[in-house]
């Protein structure tokens, strides 16, 4: 069964700072990982989507990177800003038919980061 | 705008009085699906759908009832809703169903509180 980790769970910085969010999975097994952002009472939104074939992907400030034989991801974010506080989430997607459900993304706990003015 | 739209936003409700959620896509999406989020436990999936009148169970089904007659609605039903169903529920949708090759949309949810 894919379990899906991210350390930390809470993470607090000054505003300007690089960091990095870390996502683990049991299963290599995944035909892409997403980052997906939430906001307080809010909905995810999807933030970057990895296919299993790549090794990162970019947007704006943003870049994920995907090690799938070592079951890790990481989401780099540069220069933070207030805004940038959430819950971020990674979440995976099975290979078809590799035993687990094929219809069914299986999420991190996520990590709560408030950015500091 | 697309959008992943739910309804109620919010609701108070006692145990055994049957309520649905509205979940409504503009998209023409394939796959939608219904999580529940709880603090400690995360996003769990209560069931899911692949197209029209295809529907089958998530991790935690127990409670709850889903139809799909048309392609952009797919809502959930709590026939005798309990304390234990209090959480906030989000819809979800993506264009591609087998396998999720792509992002997945989701609503800005539902919290449901069963007194």
């Amino acid at each position: 069964k894919q379990e899906v980790t991210q350390i930390p769970a809470a993470l607090s910085v000054p505003e300007g700072e690089n960091l990095v969010l870390n996502c683990s999975f049991t299963d290599s097994a995944i035909y892409n990982l997403q980052w997906f952002r939430q906001d307080p009472g809010k909905g995810l939104t999807s933030l970057l989507l990895i296919q299993s074939s790549q090794r990162e992907q970019t947007s704006g400030r943003l870049n994920a990177s995907l090690d799938k034989s070592s079951g890790r991801s990481t989401l780099y974010i540069a220069a933070s800003q207030p805004g940038d506080s959430a819950t971020y989430l990674c979440a995976v997607s099975p290979i078809p038919n590799s035993g687990g459900s094929n219809y069914k993304l299986t999420f991190g706990k996520g990590t709560l980061l408030t950015v500091n003015p | 705008e697309a959008q992943v739209t739910q309804n109620p936003r919010y609701l108070i409700t006692v145990t055994g009085k049957k309520l649905t959620v509205t979940c409504s896509q503009n998209m023409n999406h394939e796959y939608m699906s219904w999580y529940r989020q709880d603090p400690g436990l995360g996003l769990r999936q209560i069931y899911y759908s692949m197209n029209v009148e295809v529907t089958d169970k998530g991790d935690v089904p127990e409670g709850y009832k889903v139809s799909r007659k048309e392609k952009r609605n797919f809502p959930l039903i709590l026939e005798s809703p309990s304390p234990n169903q209090t959480s906030l529920y989000f819809c979800a949708s993506s264009f591609s169903s087998f396998p999720l090759t792509g992002e997945l949309f989701f609503g800005e949810g539902s919290r449901l509180t069963v007194l």
